[in-house]
């Protein structure tokens, strides 16, 4: 199975930089998603990373290390639409995606 | 969410009754996804498809059905429905063997048990 922990909530200012960690354990590791979703809506993809390393686009980065089962979203610049939860999801070699409980993100001004 | 539809997207049931809730997608994906999610949490893996006419457990499968009879078709079953079912339920698609932004979701179903 997979386990898969992410912290439950965070709070930042508008402007600064946050940091979600993700620690899983599976077997058969082939990607980890991070996907950003506010209340009512269905999740919108975020970034993947399937080898260790990091992952940049614009104000957001993902950082994976399979050996260490750790992943990291990163968002920078925070905006006040920043405001949401963030998912941390892990895909194994049989197709199963699981999903973390889940970081909610509050941006402060 | 195109491509991924998700019928109803609102339904009262009330306790003992059964239902179906149905996902369709047109983009000829191998791997589905059911998912429920419930305040504050994130998505739950109730049964996931690898292939038509296969199905396999996820995490929260007591009192969920599943068939995948045709591909393009993911029914999510509710023999007696029970309070605890009220959740917001997610289904997903995706394209075997793709990397990347590869998954597709519907824009989810809001079911009441009272």
């Amino acid at each position: 199975g997979q386990n898969i922990d992410q912290p439950t909530e965070m709070t930042a200012t508008e402007g600064a930089i946050v940091q979600i960690n993700c620690t899983y354990q599976t077997s058969g590791f082939n990607g980890l998603f991070w996907y950003q979703q506010h209340a009512g809506e269905a999740p919108t993809f975020l970034s993947y990373n399937v080898l260790d390393g990091l992952e940049e686009k614009g104000r957001f980065s993902s950082f994976l290390s399979r050996s260490k089962g750790y992943s990291y979203l990163l968002l920078k610049e925070l905006q006040m639409k920043d405001s949401a939860s963030y998912l941390c999801a892990v895909y194994d070699s049989w197709g199963k995606l699981q999903f973390g409980a889940g970081t909610q993100v509050v941006v402060t001004p | 969410n195109a491509g991924v539809t998700q019928t109803p997207k609102f339904r009262v049931l009330k306790t003992g009754q059964s239902m179906t809730l149905l996902c369709a997608q047109d983009m000829n994906h191998e791997y589905m996804y059911w998912y429920r999610q419930d305040p504050g949490m994130g998505l739950r893996l109730i049964h996931y498809s690898v292939g038509e006419g296969t199905t396999a457990k996820g995490e929260v499968p007591d009192g969920y059905n599943v068939s995948r009879l045709k591909k393009q078709n993911f029914l999510l079953g509710l023999e007696s429905a029970a309070p605890s079912q009220t959740s917001v339920y997610f289904c997903a698609s995706r394209v075997a063997g793709e990397t990347g932004n590869t998954i597709y979701f519907g824009e989810g179903s809001w079911l009441t048990v009272v």
